[in-house]
């Protein structure tokens, strides 16, 4: 069946760096979402991409979706300290998420 | 605020026992999700629902069951526990699959 590989499963970074978690999927995807999880939180839905090659930005957070629809990645400029968290990708209608990455910043 | 709840918030009980979690969707949403989260893991999608009606079954053991009422809420009956189903367990909503979830803030089970 379908699976969703999510890489780094870690990484810590100064702040002032950028950070970059890619998805990649073995079958060819409609959509991806990206969710953010604080620690001792919920998910909490970020995006949703769904044309081939899509790329969309929320201020230092820039979001792709593959010509091939089977990757996406999620790149945020300058990290800050509250960006800190797991970042999820999740494809599809039976919403398999990735297993997460999950970014610790360094003031 | 998501809109979604979930309740009770904490539970402990002991192996063997059973337990029902129970989710109301955000107004609005037809569809409902479960997932379970073990600490510092990923989420595991249990089962979703949408309009009353199984719609995709995940990573879902046997001793587990859920179901959505008429009214849209939904419960996640889980049996026989087991020292390993100590998780997180989150309800999610959407308006129909394949559209953004709005989590709740989950129910954390403890078994002793």
């Amino acid at each position: 069946g379908q699976q969703v590989m999510q890489i780094p499963q870690y990484q810590h970074v100064q702040e002032g760096e950028d950070f970059t978690t890619y998805c990649n999927s073995s079958t060819t995807l409609s959509n991806i979402q990206w969710y953010k999880q604080r620690p001792g939180g919920h998910p909490v839905f970020l995006i949703q991409l769904v044309k081939s090659g899509e790329v969309k930005k929320q201020k230092r957070l820039t979001f792709q979706f593959g010509e091939a629809k089977k990757n996406s990645s999620l790149h945020i400029t300058a990290t800050q300290t509250t960006d800190v968290g797991t970042y999820f990708c999740a494809g599809d209608n039976d919403m398999r998420f990735g297993a997460g990455t999950r970014l610790t910043v360094k003031p | 605020d998501s809109g979604v709840t979930q309740t009770p918030k904490h539970l402990i009980t002991a192996t063997g026992q059973r337990v029902t979690l129970r989710c109301s969707p955000r107004s609005g949403d037809l569809s409902v999700y479960w997932y379970q989260q073990s600490l510092d893991q990923g989420l595991q999608f249990l089962i979703q629902y949408y309009n009353g009606e199984e719609r995709a079954k995940g990573n879902i053991l046997e001793r587990f069951s859920a179901q959505q009422f008429p009214d849209l809420h939904s419960e996640l009956n889980l049996s026989s526990l087991e020292l390993g189903d100590s998780a997180l367990y989150f309800c999610a909503s959407s308006d129909f699959g394949n559209q953004p979830q709005h989590f709740g803030d989950g129910t954390r089970l403890s078994i002793l």
